[in-house]
């Protein structure tokens, strides 16, 4: 099983709807989970960050953890044509003694089609 | 802060030559990462140094790479010699103790021939 998991999309959707993407970690012990946005050709950004189960809401995204069944998921509302990017999943696991690895899924790539 | 600084932005090197990339973390994160972005393997982690310790080179792939963050303003990753398969985007990243997010540099976009 690969450390974070996420489908690759792409995933369409059209402008105004709810976008959801999901995402499935190996590691129990995990305690950090992120959303990172990246536009074509540029760095990573943070859009969301999360370390409880439930939700957590900020503006038009949704954040969800669910520590029980190992996933994480992010809904975007009222989609818009400049949401669309890759959308990566991290996760800060515990491995081989130390704390700060950030492992990052493959991404799922999202279009908003106006 | 000027954020996370890398250079060069784009190397093209030819194959077998040493290659050292650049990496200025964020004045006071004492996280530093590397990762190499490639479409078929995604983002993945090479390294990372906690208070210029490195800690995990787990992903290094091979003997060829290295890295080294002499203080704490500075980290490089090298490659040498240098194969074609190498050509990818690679990120230096930066962050504070505990769980605050990760930032990333513009990316070194390396390409061996």
């Amino acid at each position: 099983q690969k450390e974070v998991e996420q489908n690759s999309g792409p995933l369409s959707v059209p402008e105004g709807a709810i976008a959801s993407l999901n995402c499935t970690y190996s590691d129990r012990g995990s305690q950090s989970f992120f959303w990172y946005r990246q536009y074509s050709g540029k760095s990573p950004e943070l859009i969301m960050s999360i370390y409880s189960n439930g939700d957590k809401e900020d503006g038009r995204f949704t954040a969800q953890l669910n520590k029980a069944s190992q996933y994480v998921s992010l809904l975007i509302r009222d989609s818009q044509p400049s949401d669309s990017a890759t959308y990566l999943c991290a996760v800060n696991m515990f491995k081989r003694g130390s704390q700060g690895n950030l492992i990052f899924g493959k991404g799922t790539k999202l279009s908003v089609k106006p | 802060d000027a954020g996370v600084i890398q250079s060069p932005r784009h190397e093209v090197t030819e194959m077998g030559q040493e290659v050292t990339l650049r990496c200025k973390p964020i004045s006071g994160h004492d996280y530093l990462f590397w990762y190499r972005q490639t479409m078929m393997r995604g983002l993945e982690l090479l390294i990372y140094f906690n208070n210029n310790v490195p800690i995990d080179d787990s992903g290094m792939p091979e003997d060829r790479f290295s890295a080294k963050m002499p203080n704490a303003s500075f980290s490089t990753l090298k490659i040498q010699p240098s194969e074609p398969r190498d050509s990818a985007v690679y990120f230096c990243a930066s962050r504070t103790p505990g769980e605050a997010e990760a930032f990333f540099g513009q990316g070194t976009r390396l390409t061996v021939v």
